[in-house]
Formats: C-alpha cells, sequence, structure tokens
C-alpha cells in the first residue's frame, strides 16, 4: 500500500514570506502521480498542483511550486510570496493505479495547517 | 469556480431519518467519488463510480447507499445513521485518465443526532 507522510502539523509564515511544506511518500511502482490540495475552513478541497513521477521538471502554477526529489521520495510544496488567504490545511496525495480502469485512488497525508501572519 | 457542486451545504438528521446528499458535475468526467472526511483529518475513501458503474466500495456500512443516475450525477442515500457518521461529506470527479487529478465539490456538512 502507498503511504504519504506529512510530519508538520502546524506551520507558520509571515505575509509575503515563502513557506515550504513537507511531503514524502512511499511507492514501489514506477509510475505513480503527486499532488497538493488547499482546503480552507470553508471545507472545500482545492487543487493546486501535480508532478508525475515521469515528469523532468518541478511542476510550477502561479506561486505554487513543487520541490520534486525522485531519488528522496519527497514532493515538497513551496509557496511563494504568502498570502493571508493562504491560511488553510493543506494535503499531500499520491495516486493508486486502480487496475487500469478510468479511475485512480487517492490516498492523503495528515495534513499540515499553515497560518499566515500580517 | 468550483465546477462540481453539492446539496445540501449542511444537514441534520435523526438517526431514524431517511436523507440522501446530491452531487453534479458539468466538467464530462467519467469517474466520480464520495469520501468523508472527520474534523483535522484527511478526506477518506467511501465510493468510485467509475462509467456509472460502481467500482470501488471501501467496506462501508449498508446504511450508507451510492447511485449515479447519469454520467454527471451522483447521490448518496442516508438511512438509520449513527452519530459517528457525523462529518464532511465531499463529492469529486475526475476525466478518468492516468493521474488526472480530482475536482471537489465543497461538501456537505453532516450532524446526526
Amino acid at each position: 500500500a502507498q503511504k504519504i507522510t506529512q510530519t508538520q502539523p502546524g506551520m507558520f509564515v509571515q505575509e509575503k514570506e515563502a513557506v515550504t511544506l513537507d511531503c514524502t511518500y512511499d511507492t514501489s511502482d514506477p509510475s505513480y502521480g503527486l499532488f497538493w490540495y488547499k482546503q480552507p475552513s470553508s471545507g472545500e478541497m482545492i487543487f493546486l498542483i501535480y508532478q508525475g513521477s515521469y515528469d523532468q521538471q518541478n511542476a510550477t502554477e502561479g506561486r505554487y511550486s513543487l520541490n520534486f526529489q525522485k531519488a528522496r521520495k519527497s514532493a515538497n510544496l513551496v509557496i511563494s510570496a504568502s498570502q493571508l488567504g493562504d491560511s488553510a490545511m493543506y494535503f499531500c496525495a499520491d495516486w493508486e493505479d486502480a487496475g487500469g480502469t478510468s479511475y485512480g485512488k487517492l490516498t492523503f497525508g495528515q495534513g499540515t495547517i499553515l497560518t499566515v501572519h500580517p | 469556480d468550483t465546477e462540481v457542486t453539492q446539496t445540501p451545504k449542511h444537514l441534520v438528521m435523526g438517526m431514524t431519518n431517511k436523507k440522501s446528499l446530491k452531487c453534479e458535475q458539468h466538467m464530462g468526467h467519467r469517474a466520480m467519488y464520495w469520501y468523508k472526511q472527520k474534523a483535522k483529518k484527511p478526506p477518506e475513501l467511501m465510493f468510485v463510480y467509475s462509467y456509472e458503474k460502481l467500482s470501488i466500495n471501501e467496506s462501508v456500512p449498508s446504511r450508507f447507499s451510492p447511485e449515479c443516475p447519469n454520467s454527471s450525477l451522483l447521490n448518496l442515500h442516508l438511512h438509520a445513521l449513527q452519530p459517528e457518521d457525523s462529518a464532511l461529506y465531499l463529492c469529486a470527479s475526475s476525466q478518468g485518465h492516468d493521474a488526472g487529478a480530482q475536482y471537489f465539490g465543497p461538501g456537505t456538512r453532516l450532524l446526526v443526532l
């Protein structure tokens, strides 16, 4: 079974600074995908960024980038220029092939609560 | 704006009630999911529908009954729930190809009294 580990229960960052949220994964499957989701207090899970195991470059989406170190099995999320609206729970997740069918199964880490201070 | 909608946003029900949660997506996705999430915990997968057929049931109690009337709609029928079933219920959909992202709705906050 695949496993996602997020070791930081909570993180604090000053507004406009960068912050890194850690994520390590454990899989023997050569083909996998890693996702980051943001969940504000409202409850909705918002897809942020995706990294495929065969992608040569680190994924970036606006202020979000993924520091993908395949040998270390880590996929850390970097948020640049933090904003007050970034305060939320952040989940790392990996995708498990559901046997060649049309869907994939996501396994989530325990999450990191990010608080941005003004 | 999310393209996955869920109704109702909040639901309070007694243990003898029957209610339904509804989910709709307009992205042409062929896979739809139900997750249960307790406070400050990650979402837990309950059911997966692929091409309108139930593909995964993660050993969910029979008091939860999913239904997929068509490729855009997903329902979760609730009957004789327990207080420990109180949680945020999230619906998601995905394109279904390779490691496609799952897009979530805003969720239904359920309280069972």
